[in-house]
């Protein structure tokens, strides 16, 4: 099984709500990452886990808070997001080390109202 | 990968044809090296990977070629079909243990019939 899963597909939400974001790999794979994409650009690193402990945050503004609570699963908490934060978001796993290949899943495509 | 402003480079090539895509990359530190293919309304698929003690990797039908001297990666596609037809970036990463990617611009691939 090489598959990221990511759900919802599509999520609209307003600036008052509160939804997340989730992950699932089944990989064996000890490092987990969310990204941001807009359209057109490439993916932003946001956060990654490692050993389900968050080993880098890339600055992401505090509306965004990532959790790990294991090592096949990966949320994204949302609250109090702005339409700017309108963008792809994609999820991706990968093993430490020697063979460092992310696999991405097909990404949440979030419109904020 | 170097910025190249608001719009994504384009390439288009005749079915059939062999596709070069091309990407410069900025640390000199980095030492592994990665092509994904994104098509429309998914996330990136990974295609080939080399590292820095190799100038050269072969897959099926598609070739990285690296030059450390200039920081220079390119994608050879051979035979380009219509599923070819995507945006293709570049991602480098700096070190054993350090799990950040960094992605070039892209580059949009269009294979015309």
């Amino acid at each position: 099984d090489t598959e990221v899963t990511q759900t919802p597909k599509h999520l609209v939400m307003g600036m008052t709500n509160k939804k997340s974001l989730k992950c699932e790999q089944h990989m064996g794979h000890r490092a987990m990452y969310w990204y941001k994409q807009k359209a057109k650009k490439p993916p932003e690193l946001m956060f990654v886990y490692s050993y389900e402990k968050l080993s880098i945050n890339e600055s992401v503004p505090s509306r965004f808070s990532p959790e790990c609570p294991n090592s096949s699963l990966l949320n994204l908490h949302l609250h109090a997001l702005q339409p700017e934060d309108s963008a792809l978001y994609l999820c991706a796993s990968s093993h430490l080390g020697q063979s460092p290949e992310q696999y991405f899943g097909p990404g949440t495509r979030l419109t904020v109202t | 990968g170097e910025s190249v402003g608001l719009h994504l480079p384009t390439l288009s090539v005749q079915e059939g044809d062999n596709s070069i895509i091309n990407c410069a990359y900025s640390n000199s530190a980095s030492d592994y090296f990665i092509w994904y293919k994104q098509e429309s309304g998914k996330g990136p698929q990974f295609i080939i990977d080399i590292r820095s003690n190799m100038d050269k990797r072969q897959g099926q039908r598609v070739t990285v070629l690296l030059n450390k001297t200039v920081k220079h990666l390119s994608l050879q596609i051979a035979a380009t079909q219509p599923g070819d037809s995507a945006v293709y970036f570049c991602a480098e990463k700096v070190g054993f243990g350090n799990e950040k990617l960094t992605f070039g611009t892209g580059t949009r691939l269009t294979i015309i019939p």
